[in-house]
């Protein structure tokens, strides 16, 4: 069975730092490329940054793309999203997603975490 | 970026009848866009994939339908535990990989 299990999430200020975790199991980690989709409160999804299944490309959306950066471990199975200067509109559940592979291409989410909130505030 | 647009924003159904979700994109995403459902409190879980291929799982009430920039998800006879946020996204033209706004089916 597919896990992903986030962690990290917690009170920080604006302007801080925080890093989030996502730990993955029950699948060949080193096959999938894994994304962080994130979830303003009572807002919809908003996809934030990609990682390839080899590290090699990232990418990031307009909002965050120089203050956060994206990595993964492939010894823990787990995946990484360091945030700096972070602002208020930063406040989300952030979700690590799964994203299938067909023929080496990424596709569709097929499987998320149960996220972790951040909330940024003075 | 392509923008993707969900209609109604709210559905009301009665339970047993079928509900009829659209999605919309600015530009052809040929086949590939996906469904997803949200309950309060809760990650979205994949429904639909490749527009109309069904997720392991989800139950045969569950349809999508459509290609290039207009889809539909069809729930043929909507059942207590169906009422939430549908989401539309697009995975043909990325990054950014992007979501419709949502769709709320509640009870009528």
């Amino acid at each position: 069975e597919v896990q992903l299990l986030e962690s990290g999430g917690g009170l920080v200020q604006p302007g801080g730092s925080l890093t989030i975790s996502c730990a993955a199991s029950g699948f060949t980690f080193s096959s999938h490329s894994m994304s962080w989709v994130r979830q303003a409160p009572g807002k919809g999804l908003e996809w934030v940054s990609h990682i390839s299944s080899t590290s090699g490309t990232t990418y990031y959306a307009d909002s965050v793309r120089g203050r956060f950066t994206i990595s993964r471990d492939s010894s823990k199975n787990t995946v990484y999203l360091q945030m700096n200067s972070l602002r208020a509109d930063d406040t989300a559940v952030y979700y690590c997603a799964r994203l299938a592979i067909v023929r080496g291409v990424p596709q569709n989410f097929d499987s998320w975490g149960q996220g972790t909130l951040v909330t940024v505030s003075s | 970026e392509i923008v993707m647009t969900q209609s109604p924003a709210t559905l009301s159904v009665s339970p047993g009848e079928r509900a009829t979700l659209s999605c919309r994109a600015s530009q052809s995403v040929s086949s590939s866009l996906a469904w997803y459902q949200q309950k309060p409190g809760q990650a979205p879980r994949l429904l639909i994939y490749g527009a109309s291929t069904r997720a392991t799982g989800i139950p045969a009430r569950f349809s999508g339908s459509g290609s290039g920039t207009e889809f539909t998800l069809t729930i043929s006879s909507l059942q207590s535990e169906d009422f939430a946020i549908y989401y539309c996204q697009q995975y043909n033209n990325w990054p950014p990989w992007t979501f419709g706004q949502g769709t709320r089916v509640e009870i009528k």
